[in-house]
């Protein structure tokens, strides 16, 4: 069975910046088929999709946060990290590492979840 | 940006009922639609792609109809274990958006 864990501190400073891993256990990262995304939801909030990576090393971002954003790939340890710029509090939300579909984009394995508190 | 609308925000209803909860997207997104399930303090769970196709281990009183703009998820009878916040996603346009969930509360 799939299991994708996230990592990483649950306090960040402003204007620091948020670094997240997820490890993927129970299957390979180097799957073509999907690509490996992260999604975060602010308290008492909808999701929204933050951006993805390829195991190749193929990035896409999420426009809105496209300049703050860098996802990467460590195939070698089956894990893939998010970094974010500049946070505010605006950022705080939980943190959701997920597999999804490259033929689609839907989320068919979600990590637990890590809640990252910007003050 | 493809903006998601579900409705209801709340919705009050007795175990056994027959719940459909609503998502409208705009612009079109063809049948490009999940639906999740999200229980306090859990990941999302995915019930149904492609509009209304079901995931792996998901119970048949689930089920997704509909395409381009409107969306709905029907739960057939309502168990306990279904009170939960629902979730829409669009992966058709640029970049996936989701919708703001539906929270189905007991009655």
């Amino acid at each position: 069975q799939l299991q994708l864990q996230e990592s990483g501190p649950g306090l960040v400073k402003p204007s620091e910046t948020l670094s997240l891993t997820c490890t993927v256990s129970g299957g390979s990262i180097s799957i073509s088929s999907y690509y490996w995304g992260w999604i975060r939801q602010p308290p008492e909030k909808g999701l929204e999709w933050i951006g993805g990576i390829y195991y190749t090393g193929s990035t896409y971002y999420n426009p809105s946060l496209k300049s703050r954003v860098t996802i990467s790939v460590n195939t070698s340890k089956n894990q893939f990290s998010l970094r974010l710029s500049s946070v505010t509090a605006a950022d705080t939300a939980v943190y959701y590492c997920a597999r999804q579909s490259a033929a689609a984009g839907f989320v068919d394995y979600w990590g637990q979840g890590t809640l990252v508190t910007v003050s | 940006e493809t903006v998601m609308t579900q409705s209801p925000a709340t919705l009050s209803v007795s175990p056994g009922e027959r719940v459909t909860l609503s998502c409208r997207a705009s612009p079109s997104v063809s049948s490009n639609l999940a639906w999740y399930q999200q229980k306090p303090g859990q990941a999302p769970r995915l019930l149904i792609y492609g509009a209304s196709t079901r995931a792996t281990g998901i119970p048949a009183r689930f089920s997704g109809s509909g395409s381009g703009t409107e969306f709905t998820l029907t739960i057939s009878s309502l168990q306990s274990e279904d009170f939960a916040v629902y979730f829409c996603q669009q992966y058709s346009n640029w970049p996936q958006t989701f919708g703001q969930g539906t929270k189905v509360e007991i009655k």
